[in-house]
């Protein structure tokens, strides 16, 4: 079973640019990444997805590898509300498989 | 805009009562998930459902089970609730059927307390 690996805690201050990097052993060739973003008593809420290279849209961005073995959620000029848990997911359909998030802290 | 809606935001249960948690969704979507998250462990998928009466046991079934009578409705059932079941529960639903790679649509959560 895949295995996702995030850090678990990062600051920033507002306006500078955030990345975050995941680690996913054992990514099968099916596999998609989604990245979600989860504020305090409420569900995740998708950010992102991509397969390979890069994938960019109105909030964020995401940089895959070649090799698919790792991504990186980027974050761009962030803000105070953009504090919140991050999760990078891989999988496909019914077999995901969620990193334990990376809580994001924005310093003013 | 897709809502998945669970029906309690907090509940409070003893140990051995049996616990109803109820989700809806109002797209038509095929597929329905259950998760539990607890800190420093993610989330992890307890059962799903990619049918009405179909369901698969996902990493952690045990000591839960579900029922989908209807398309729009997942419901996990706690059949004798322990304190180690005390945790946020999280309802999900992607788009499209079958195999879909779409992403997940998160309901709320409800936050389960077992005393």
């Amino acid at each position: 079973l895949a295995k996702t690996t995030q850090p678990i805690s990062m600051d920033s201050y507002e306006g500078q640019e955030v990345n975050i990097t995941c680690s996913h052993n054992n990514i099968a060739t099916n596999d998609y990444i989604t990245w979600y973003q989860q504020f305090p008593s409420q569900g995740p809420r998708f950010i992102i997805q991509g397969y390979k290279t890069k994938v960019t849209n109105e909030v964020a961005s995401l940089f895959i590898p070649a090799d698919r073995k790792s991504s990186t959620l980027s974050l761009p000029r962030v803000s105070l509300s953009d504090t919140a848990v991050y999760y990078c997911v891989s999988g496909s359909a019914r077999q995901l498989t969620f990193g334990s998030g990376t809580q994001l802290t924005v310093l003013p | 805009d897709v809502k998945v809606t669970q029906s309690s935001r907090y509940l409070v249960k003893r140990t051995g009562e049996k616990v109803f948690l109820e989700c809806v969704q109002d797209m038509d979507h095929e597929n329905m998930f259950w998760y539990r998250q607890d800190p420093g462990l993610g989330l992890r998928l307890i059962y799903f459902s990619y049918d009405v009466k179909m369901k698969e046991k996902g990493d952690i079934p045990e000591g839960y089970s579900v029922s989908r009578e209807k398309k729009e409705r997942f419901s996990l059932i706690l059949e004798s609730a322990s304190t180690n079941q005390t945790s946020m529960y999280l309802c999900a639903s992607p788009p499209g059927g079958g195999f879909s790679n779409q992403p997940q649509h998160f309901g709320d959560g409800t936050r389960l307390s077992i005393l």
